[in-house]
């Protein structure tokens, strides 16, 4: 079974631009998570999606944002890049039954670089 | 209120030892704590989780002890290999329908052969 897919796994972008992360969630998965893992703040919840709706944010500014898709594939993107939004990125998957079951499962992430 | 603090931030341990990370929190309603490894280069991978109504749970050498009255969880690493060298993660979460989860700064563990 595959597991979750991110792409592209390495950018550099420069300030002020923007940048668009895809996650394939695991097949059946229903819900998509993102956090960004940095050194110093280590892992933060952006947000999560479920059946192509928002769920729950996290407390980063409006720059960062995202959706999901009907087949349960999911983007984030940030706008007007800034030297601080370098980070990883990572995208996890859940099959949320309701039962409890918090599974996530991550993906190898998207390390963004910006200059 | 919403932090959880882990400690050590870096860990040494011999191989055959046993690795002990501790995490504390302050918020009652966080009823899910799980713990995530992460290898370099990879995304963080569930390791064990447990939940407020038992004390303890072990799965092969990994052991989560779960102190509800003060408010602390640790993750034991029995008979430590150079293979479970990697950063440590503990987590907590509210409810059983979100996965905003609530993250430790991570320890880092090397497992010297």
């Amino acid at each position: 079974k595959a597991g979750v897919t991110q792409t592209p796994r390495y950018l550099i972008k420069t300030r002020g631009q923007q940048v668009t992360l895809s996650c394939s969630p695991i097949s059946g998965h229903r819900s998509v998570s993102w956090y960004q893992q940095t050194p110093g703040q280590g892992l933060q919840f952006l947000f999560e999606y479920f059946s192509e709706t928002q769920r729950n944010k996290g407390n980063f500014p409006g720059r960062f944002s995202g959706r999901q898709f009907s087949n349960s594939r999911s983007e984030m993107n940030v706008s007007t890049l800034e030297l601080g939004d370098s980070a990883l990125y990572l995208c996890a998957s859940s099959l949320d039954r309701g039962t409890g079951a918090n599974v996530l499962t991550f993906g190898a992430g998207s390390r963004l670089t910006v200059l | 209120q919403q932090q959880v603090k882990q400690s050590p931030q870096s860990l040494i341990v011999q191989k055959g030892g046993i690795s002990i990370i501790n995490c504390a929190y302050e918020n009652t309603a966080f009823d899910y704590f799980p713990w995530y490894q992460q290898f370099p280069g990879k995304g963080p991978a569930l390791l064990i989780a447990i939940r407020p109504d038992v004390s303890e749970k072990k799965e092969g050498r990994f052991t989560i002890s779960f102190n509800k009255s003060a408010k602390q969880f640790s993750l034991h690493i029995m008979d430590s290999q150079p293979g479970d060298s990697a950063t440590y993660f503990c987590a907590a979460s509210i409810g059983s329908g979100t996965y905003k989860y609530i993250f430790g700064t991570g320890t880092r563990l090397k497992v010297l052969a």
